[in-house]
């Protein structure tokens, strides 16, 4: 089955600064790639995702890239704010096929200090 | 978007007993998955709720222990059978949406967070 890597599991940035998170995937045949955020009490909320037949992906601060020979995407975070800290999740999925089924990563806990 | 509630939110359970948990999504949708987030962990499926048939379930989970029901295609529960301890974590329902061109995401409920004392 698939198995989705994530780094680093915390990272701390001071405010305005960027951010970065990667993910490596050992499933070929996934083609769907999501990026959750998960405020403390609250449930994984989607804010960006990138299916594989696109390499990067941009919306506003957000951006996502994917390298498919690689297996592996990440996130950019710019101009970082306060209420940017949260959990970060990736995950990777088959549509179709897969069964809207996804593997997560372990999270990163992302601190944006004032 | 889909919109998910789940309930309870939170509860508090003596070790032994039963406690299911309610997703209820606000348009029909053909699947709804169940996910576990152990304290400080990621998240792990447990099993798909199909409608009209018996769940899917992952490996290391059984029907035994997380029976489940979907009833019709808006609804599904999810019980947590004679528990311990090492079931406390986070239970979320997930419903997949295929938007206008054929993009599918996957939106989560906000979690019922189950403590076993």
């Amino acid at each position: 089955g698939e198995n989705v890597e994530q780094h680093p599991s915390t990272l701390s940035v001071q405010e305005g600064d960027s951010a970065v998170i990667k993910c490596t995937y050992s499933d070929s045949a996934s083609n769907y790639f999501p990026w959750y955020k998960q405020e403390l009490g609250k449930g994984p909320q989607l804010i960006i995702d990138i299916r594989s037949n696109v390499g990067e992906k941009k919306d506003q601060r957000i951006a996502v890239t994917l390298n498919k020979t690689a297996k592996h995407f990440s996130l950019h975070i710019t101009e970082t704010q306060p209420e940017d800290s949260a959990v970060y999740f990736c995950a990777a999925s088959r549509i179709p096929g897969g069964g809207n089924k996804l593997t997560f990563g372990t999270g990163t806990q992302l601190k944006v200090e004032l | 978007s889909a919109v998910i509630s789940q309930k309870p939110s939170r509860d508090i359970c003596q070790r032994g007993t039963s406690l299911t948990i309610q997703c209820q999504v606000d348009s029909q949708v053909t699947m709804m998955f169940w996910y576990r987030q152990q304290p400080g962990q990621s998240l792990t499926l447990i099993a798909t709720a199909n409608q009209g048939s018996e769940a899917t379930y992952e490996s290391g989970f059984v029907i035994d222990k997380f029976p489940i029901s979907r009833p019709n295609l808006t609804f599904s529960t999810l019980t947590v059978s004679n528990m311990s301890p090492e079931d406390s974590s986070i239970y979320l329902c997930s419903v997949p949406t295929t938007r206008t061109g054929g993009r599918t995401e996957a939106f989560f409920g906000q979690g019922t967070r189950l403590t076993v004392v």
